[in-house]
C-alpha cells in the first residue's frame, strides 16, 4: 500500500514549456486534490475532484488544468509555465469520516517545480 | 468556511508541553476542528480531529471549549523531531473545500 504517489519529484522548466504532474492513490478514495505551497507559505488549493469524472476550481486555478483520469489518478497540467508557478505541488486524497466529520486528507511527497 | 487564526511561530524546549491555540470565531454548528502537521520537504499529515470537549490520541490532545470559538492542540513532552508547521482547519462535510492557512511554525530547541 503506497498511499499517494507523485511523479516527478523534481522538474525544471523554461518559461512557456508545458508539463503534466502525475498523482495516483491506492486507497480507493473518491476525493483528490492539488495544492501548491510557496516558500514559507501555507498550502493553496488549485483544483479538486470530489469523484471520478468531476473537477472543481480551488483558490488559485489560473494557469492550470486537471484531469481525473479514473478513480486512482488525478493529473495537473501546466500548459505554458511561468516563473510565478515555481512552487512545491502536493497531491492529496481523502476519505470520509463517520458522523459528518471533515474528511482526512492523505498527502503525497510533493513535486518541486522550478520555472526559469 | 470558518476562518482560523493561529500564531505564526512558537519556540519551546525539549521535554516541555506545547500548546498551540487556534481561533475560529465564526465556526458553524456542523464544523469539526482538524489539525495537521507538516515536516520540512514533506506533505502534511493528519494529527487529530474533534468537535467538542477533549480528544486524545497517541500523538496529541485537542481541547475545545464549550463555545467552540477556539481550540488548543497540546503536544506532551516535545522532542526535536516535533519541529514542524502545524495547521488548524475548520470544516464539515465532504463538500467543504479544506483551506490551509499559513500554520504555526513550531521550533523545538535542545
Amino acid at each position: 500500500n503506497a498511499g499517494v504517489t507523485q511523479t516527478p519529484k523534481f522538474q525544471v522548466l523554461k518559461t512557456g514549456q508545458s508539463m503534466t504532474l502525475q498523482c495516483a492513490q491506492d486507497m480507493n478514495h473518491n476525493s483528490m486534490y492539488w495544492y501548491r505551497q510557496d516558500p514559507g507559505m501555507g498550502l493553496r488549493l488549485i483544483y479538486y475532484s470530489a469523484s471520478e469524472g468531476t473537477t472543481d476550481k480551488g483558490e488559485v486555478p489560473n494557469g492550470y488544468n486537471v484531469s481525473r483520469l479514473n478513480k486512482r489518478e488525478f493529473s495537473l497540467r501546466l500548459e505554458s509555465a511561468a516563473p510565478s508557478q515555481t512552487s512545491v505541488y502536493f497531491c492529496a486524497s481523502s476519505e470520509p469520516r463517520s458522523g459528518g466529520a471533515s474528511e482526512t486528507q492523505y498527502f503525497g511527497p510533493g513535486t518541486r517545480l522550478l520555472v526559469l | 468556511l470558518a476562518k482560523t487564526t493561529q500564531p505564526i511561530s512558537m519556540d519551546s524546549y525539549e521535554g516541555q508541553e506545547v500548546n498551540i491555540t487556534c481561533s475560529h470565531n465564526n465556526i458553524a454548528t456542523n464544523d469539526y476542528i482538524t489539525w495537521y502537521q507538516q515536516f520540512p520537504s514533506q506533505g502534511p499529515r493528519f494529527i487529530i480531529q474533534g468537535y467538542k470537549t477533549k480528544v486524545t490520541n497517541e500523538v496529541a490532545s485537542l481541547f475545545i471549549p464549550a463555545d467552540r470559538k477556539s481550540s488548543t492542540l497540546s503536544l506532551p513532552r516535545v522532542s526535536l523531531s516535533d519541529t514542524a508547521v502545524y495547521y488548524c482547519l475548520v470544516g464539515a462535510n465532504r463538500d467543504d473545500k479544506i483551506i490551509f492557512g499559513k500554520g504555526t511554525r513550531l521550533h523545538i530547541l535542545p
